[in-house]
């Protein structure tokens, strides 16, 4: 058990709708960090906040957001769904942003879009 | 720009002998990290072991050690021992001190272990 917790494990919706999917960081962990791992692109960083800020953004779709809250568990929005957004999305936590550190992942979040 | 890569798609070993499974980097950071995680069917990325590019000293964790090679920009991991539960899926990722700063890890594509009896 890495102790970063993912909800909900599976997600089935269809294209055009919105989804929240939500995660809650190790105890002490500051820093959350959001992934989506998929057949054709592998595992890509999406976006990542420390303390409740924006830190680093990666390949993140302008129909995608994220936020931290004062609690440090972190929300990731998805709307206007489409076929091509079905993947497992990961949340992982570490305790700051060193090199070092390695980032715990939870469960994931496997969503598919009919 | 960093890029990770494993050219090894699928790998089979016999249950209690030793595996490697490659890794190759390309970063222009003088300072990143190395790690590794499996992802076993069940899907869940479970942290392995981590190298950092000052260490002198090659990592190891119980079962699993980091062939850390700096001048070839290689971090082999091998599995001593293999068990049954070692069938999964390994990635190699990196993180760099600059570029992208210290937060996003970078992975290879993956290697797919099978531990056969």
């Amino acid at each position: 058990d890495s102790g970063v917790t993912q909800t909900p494990k599976h997600l089935i919706t269809a294209t055009g709708q919105r989804v929240t999917l939500r995660c809650s960081p190790r105890s002490g962990d500051l820093s959350v960090y959001w992934y989506q791992q998929s057949l054709d692109q592998g595992l890509q960083f999406l976006i990542q906040y420390y303390n409740g800020e924006e830190r680093a953004k990666g390949n993140i779709l302008e129909r995608f957001s994220a936020q931290q809250f004062p609690d440090l568990h972190s929300e990731l929005n998805l709307s206007s769904l489409e076929l091509g957004d079905s993947a497992l999305y990961f949340c992982a936590s570490s305790e700051d942003t060193g090199n070092n550190q390695p980032q715990h992942f939870g469960d994931g979040t496997r969503l598919s879009i009919l | 720009a960093q890029k990770i890569t494993q050219t090894q798609p699928g790998m089979f070993v016999q249950e209690k002998e030793a595996v490697t499974l490659d890794c190759t980097y390309d970063t222009s950071d003088p300072s990143y990290g190395l790690f590794w995680y499996k992802q076993p069917s069940s899907g869940e990325m479970i942290f392995l072991i981590y190298q950092g590019s000052y260490d002198q000293q090659n990592a190891t964790e119980g079962r699993y050690s980091l062939n850390f090679q700096k001048a070839r920009k290689s971090a082999n991991l091998v599995i001593s021992a293999s068990q049954l539960g070692d069938s999964a899926m390994y990635f190699c990722a990196m993180r760099g001190a600059f570029s992208g700063g210290y937060n996003k890890l970078i992975f290879g594509a993956g290697t797919r272990l099978a531990v056969h009896p």
